[in-house]
Parts: C-alpha cells; structure tokens; sequence
C-alpha cells in the first residue's frame, strides 16, 4: 500500500514570493501522482499530474512539479503566488487506480 | 459545463435519519468514487464502484452504504446518521487506464442535528 507525506501543513507566504510545498510518497510499484488544489467548499481540481516521461511537471495557474524518483518526491513549486493561490493542496499518489490523499497543505498568501 | 454533479451542496438532517447524496457525471467514467473529508483533514475513500462491482474500503462503517443503478449516477446512503458523520462528502469519477486522473464534484456538506 502506498503512503504519502506532505512535510509542511501550513505555508505562509507573500504575494508575488515563490512557494514550493512538499510532497513525499512511498511506493514499490510504478506511481501516478497528482497535485490536486481545493478552494473553500469546494471539491478538488487537479492542478498537475506526472504519468510517466518529462520528470518535470507543468500545470493549470503556473504550477510546476519535479517528480524525483531517488528521492520518492514529487515536490510542487510555483515562481511568484497571487492571492488567488490561497487554498489546501493535496499530494496524491494512485495505487490501483486509488487516489490516497496526503494530509493537506494550506497556503495562505499575503499582500 | 459540470461533469461530476453533487445534489445537494448543504444537506442538514436530524440525528438518526437516513439521509441519501447524489452524484452523477456526464463523463461516461467507469470508476466512481465516495470520500468523507471532515474539517482540516484529507478526503478519505469510503467505497468506490469499478462498473457494477462494488469495493468498501475495510474501515468504511457500515452505517454507509452505496448504490450505483447505472453508469451515471452514483448514491451515498447514511443509514443513521450520527454527529460525527457531519462532513463534506466528495463524489469522484475516473476512467481505467487513463493514468488514474480523478474529477470531483462540488461536495455535499452535511451537518447533522
């Protein structure tokens, strides 16, 4: 069974900074992973996922994510946030064809 | 236009009164799935439908239970429910073999009274 560990449960950050959120997994097999991003009372909306080839990961609204295999990280990252970006961030490895969610990150960005 | 459709979106029902959740998609997906996401947590599978075969994660209560009458519509039945039920539950679709990508509904967040 795979298991996932986002490293930070909250992420303060000001507008315009960079922001990288960290996501470690732990597997045996092949993984899909995603990035998923939740806004208040809303449902989750996939940001960015990694299936196989280009390591490195572009998504929806500038997110970036490196999927490191060595490492077992799949890390999200994103140049300069806007307020906008404020929400929870689920890391989310499929295991036979199941979504496990990570324990969530939330950013809160700052003017 | 919406894919994974949640009715209700708030849901308010008395302590021990069955109370049911719909989902339905416009995705054709052959996997659909039920999470409970409780404040500040992740959302946790409670059971999911690959077609008709039904799969309940081995910790789901079995005060939950679930029908699928068809490819489109997908059902959440609490049979009682009780406070700590009170949760936003997620409806999610996925297609086999399409690297797993899940869409999510809006939610339905229940408070229980």
């Amino acid at each position: 069974a795979q298991s996932v560990t986002q490293l930070d449960s909250q992420v303060p950050v000001f507008e315009e900074a960079p922001v990288e959120l960290r996501c470690n997994y732990s597997s045996s097999v092949s993984v899909y992973l995603f990035w998923y991003v939740q806004y208040p009372n809303q449902g989750l909306q996939l940001l960015l996922k990694y299936l196989s080839g280009s390591t490195l990961v572009k998504g929806i609204n500038g997110f970036e994510a490196e999927f490191n295999k060595s490492q077992t990280s799949f890390h999200l990252r994103k140049p300069s946030v806007h307020i906008s970006d404020t929400a929870e961030y689920f890391c989310a490895p499929v295991d036979d064809y199941k979504l496990s969610f990570g324990a969530g990150t939330t950013v809160t960005v700052r003017a | 236009d919406a894919m994974v459709i949640q009715n209700p979106r708030y849901q308010v029902t008395q302590f021990g009164k069955p109370v049911t959740l719909s989902c339905s998609q416009t995705l054709n997906h052959n996997v659909m799935y039920w999470y409970q996401q409780k404040s500040s947590q992740a959302p946790k599978l409670l059971f999911h439908y690959y077609d008709k075969d039904f799969n309940n994660e081995a910790d789901t209560p079995d005060n939950f239970q679930s029908r699928r009458p068809n490819t489109s519509f997908c059902f959440l039945d609490i049979r009682s429910p009780g406070l700590g039920d009170a949760a936003m539950y997620l409806c999610a679709t996925s297609r086999l073999g399409q690297g797993g990508e899940a869409f999510f509904g809006q939610g339905t967040r229940l408070t229980v009274v």
